[in-house]
């Protein structure tokens, strides 16, 4: 079974918009992080934002929260007043107590002027 | 500043030949990684290594090798036992102590080699 799912290959939004990335997960381990990484199309991993699994809040970093739903395993990535800078790729990832981090294969965001 | 830094940004080999790809950190981080990406993919494990002069195999390690015999350097060699080399490879370093689970990884700029 897949460790992470990113289910929408490719999004628009409209700039200044809000827009959501699905991200869901598979693990058993009652400890495990979640990552969002921005890839633009020079190919450099940028992390965004981080999410513990015990952890009560979402997290929020400046234009980016992460939406987490414990119970059904999802850890999707909002971003609010999208810029024309926030076109890329964007992938979910998954740490648990090993040593290993999981990628999703990435949803592919365009932001139109 | 602190960062990760990964040489040449470009890289072009001819079949048959060894070639290495650089990777240097000055966070002081334990932890180091190697990935690969191929067009429209996620990012594979190649080899990891969570102190110096000890690292293990990841998902996809046949063809490749590591060495890590400096706490900031984790070059890798491209194989010519590796039968498809061409893509994007990226090097990641991360804390690598305290709870695993919130070990963040950051990444370098990552080196795009091409077979010729």
């Amino acid at each position: 079974a897949q460790k992470i799912t990113q289910t929408q290959p490719g999004m628009f939004v409209q700039e200044k918009e809000a827009v959501t990335l699905d991200c869901t997960y598979d693990t058993s381990d009652p400890s495990y992080g979640l990552f969002w990484y921005k890839q633009p199309s020079s190919g450099e991993m940028i992390f965004l934002i981080y999410q513990g699994s015990y952890d009560q809040q979402n997290a929020t970093e400046g234009r980016y929260s992460l939406n987490f739903q414990k119970a059904r395993k999802s850890a999707n990535l909002v971003i609010s007043a999208s810029q024309l800078g926030d076109s890329a790729m964007y992938f979910c990832a998954m740490r648990e107590t090993g040593n290993q981090f999981y990628f999703g294969t990435g949803t592919s965001l365009t932001v139109i002027p | 500043d602190g960062g990760i830094t990964q040489s040449p940004k470009y890289l072009f080999r001819k079949e048959g030949q060894n070639v290495t790809l650089s990777c240097e950190q000055n966070l002081n981080h334990d932890a180091m990684y190697w990935y690969r990406q191929d067009p429209g993919q996620g990012l594979r494990l190649i080899y990891y290594s969570q102190i110096v002069n000890d690292f293990q195999k990841g998902d996809i390690a046949e063809g490749y090798s590591v060495s890590r015999e400096k706490k900031e350097s984790f070059p890798l060699t491209v194989t010519s036992a590796q039968k498809n080399p061409t893509a994007f490879y990226l090097c990641a370093s991360s804390i690598g102590s305290g709870s695993p689970w919130t070990d963040t990884q950051y990444f370098g700029p990552g080196t795009r080699l091409t077979v010729l």
